[in-house]
């Protein structure tokens, strides 16, 4: 089955620490987005990636970090920067393109920090 | 830039009554729109989509829009509303092709069906 996986379900950190959230998805997309949502702010992008080895900030970018070094792979380090990081996070994946339209969402991962 | 205004944070209806949800868009150029669904605790589900034709869409579930260039709109129907549907809503827009220009989601309405 395709699809996108992220993991762990549920992550508990305390203050301070960095936390990598991974994101595999086996769609053979190109492109690859991290949001971030909160009870009624709906979801706010955080980094997306249209290829390998590149990235761009979204709309919330700060705190936060991200790697693209396989096509399939795209995890988000949660920084000690990150002043709020206490949320829930989703990974979502697209193609390029002609065929490109809507986007794929994995389950979440959802972050409690202490 | 393009924006997405979803009107009523909550929204709730008895079952087996119409369902209206609402969006509103603002966009620069002919926009692609889209309608997700989430349930408690997971990821999003594409309902439905508007990208270029017909103007009334249907999607799973049901569920259908109707997108209206005049009023900048692409609201939600669904004839009956079921049990099945509380979950939350969103209504996204995209003035792009998706992987070229990311979605810009609204803030979502909560539905609730009363049995």
């Amino acid at each position: 089955d395709g699809g996108i996986t992220q993991s762990p379900k549920y992550l508990f950190r305390k203050e301070g620490q960095n936390v990598t959230l991974s994101c595999e998805q086996n769609l053979n997309h190109d492109a690859m987005y991290w949001y971030r949502q909160d009870p009624g702010q709906g979801l706010r992008l955080i980094y997306y990636s249209q290829i390998v080895n590149d990235f761009q900030k979204g709309d919330i970018a700060e705190g936060y970090s991200v790697s693209r070094e396989k096509k399939e792979s795209f995890p988000l380090t949660v920084t000690s920067a990150q002043k709020n990081p206490t949320a829930f996070y989703l990974c979502a994946s697209s193609l390029q393109g002609a065929l490109a339209y809507e986007q794929y969402f994995g389950p979440g991962t959802r972050l409690t920090v202490t | 830039a393009q924006s997405v205004t979803q009107l009523g944070s909550h929204v709730s209806v008895s079952e087996g009554a119409l369902v209206l949800l609402r969006c509103n868009y603002s966009s620069s150029v002919p926009p692609y729109l889209f309608w997700y669904v989430q349930y408690p605790n997971q990821g999003l589900q594409l309902l439905l989509k508007y990208t270029t034709g017909a103007t009334l869409v249907k999607g799973i579930n049901g569920f259908e829009a109707e997108f209206k260039k005049s009023e900048t709109s692409f609201h939600l129907t669904k004839p009956s509303a079921h049990m099945s549907d509380a979950a939350e809503y969103f209504c996204a827009v995209s003035e792009g092709l998706a992987g070229n220009t990311p979605l810009v989601f609204g803030k979502g309405t909560r539905l609730s069906v009363i049995a």
